[in-house]
């Protein structure tokens, strides 16, 4: 059973360029929430995606993006790049349905680096 | 705002011994507890959660206990072994409705150190 995968693992990008970040879910999840954790900080929700729809939002610049496929796979946009967004990205998965008591799964995450 | 504590940021304790992390949470509408592990390069990983309908809830060596009216919860680690070292976060999620479909609000970790 797949647990929650991401790609890349680490990513190095120039301030001012963009960077796109990918996440399947862990089997049978049909919910993917991205979270942001700097260096030594606890993580921090960006958005979460649901029938491909965006449902909530946590207090990010509109230069954060995401998108979610028919296969519940996720993609997390981030534009015009800051150093300060260097960090390592989260992707967790859950079980929406008809329960919203699912636990969240997370991935290994990718490691962005903005020289 | 939403906030969660965690105290202490770093704990070190002998192999064998008892590990407690502690938790506040400001919002009183908080229904959900996880606790999560994560080690060095890897990602958080769901080690123990309690609902509020649940005062204390217990997996081998972990448990968890949440005091809703003062809002703080605690984790627990007996006979702690050096495979328990990693850095552990708390967490408090609020009730779905009126826009929340269930981020969690993390505290800012504690790094727990057991020596052999």
């Amino acid at each position: 059973d797949a647990g929650v995968t991401q790609s890349p693992t680490h990513l190095i990008k120039t301030r001012g360029q963009q960077v796109t970040l990918r996440c399947s879910p862990k089997s049978g999840h049909d919910t993917v929430s991205w979270y942001q954790q700097a260096l030594g900080q606890g993580p921090q929700f960006i958005f979460q995606y649901y029938e491909e729809e965006e449902r909530q939002r946590g207090n990010f610049p509109d230069r954060f993006s995401g998108h979610q496929f028919p296969n519940y796979s996720s993609e997390l946009n981030v534009n015009a790049l800051l150093l300060g967004d260097s960090a390592l990205y989260l992707c967790a998965s859950s079980l929406r349905g008809n329960s919203y008591n699912s636990p969240l799964h997370f991935g290994n995450g990718t490691r962005l680096t903005v020289t | 705002g939403e906030n969660v504590e965690q105290h202490p940021s770093t704990l070190s304790v002998q192999e064998g011994d008892s590990a407690v992390i502690k938790c506040t949470y400001s919002d009183s509408a908080s229904n959900y507890f996880p606790w999560y592990k994560q080690e060095l390069g890897k990602g958080p990983q769901l080690i123990i959660d309690i609902r509020s309908n649940v005062g204390e809830k217990k997996d081998q060596r972990i448990a968890v206990t949440l005091n809703k009216t003062a809002k703080h919860f605690s984790l627990h680690i007996t006979e702690t072994q050096p495979e328990d070292s990693a850095v552990y976060f708390c967490a408090a999620r609020a009730p779905y409705g009126s826009g929340n479909t269930g981020k969690l609000i993390f505290g800012q970790g504690t790094t727990l150190q057991v020596k052999p």
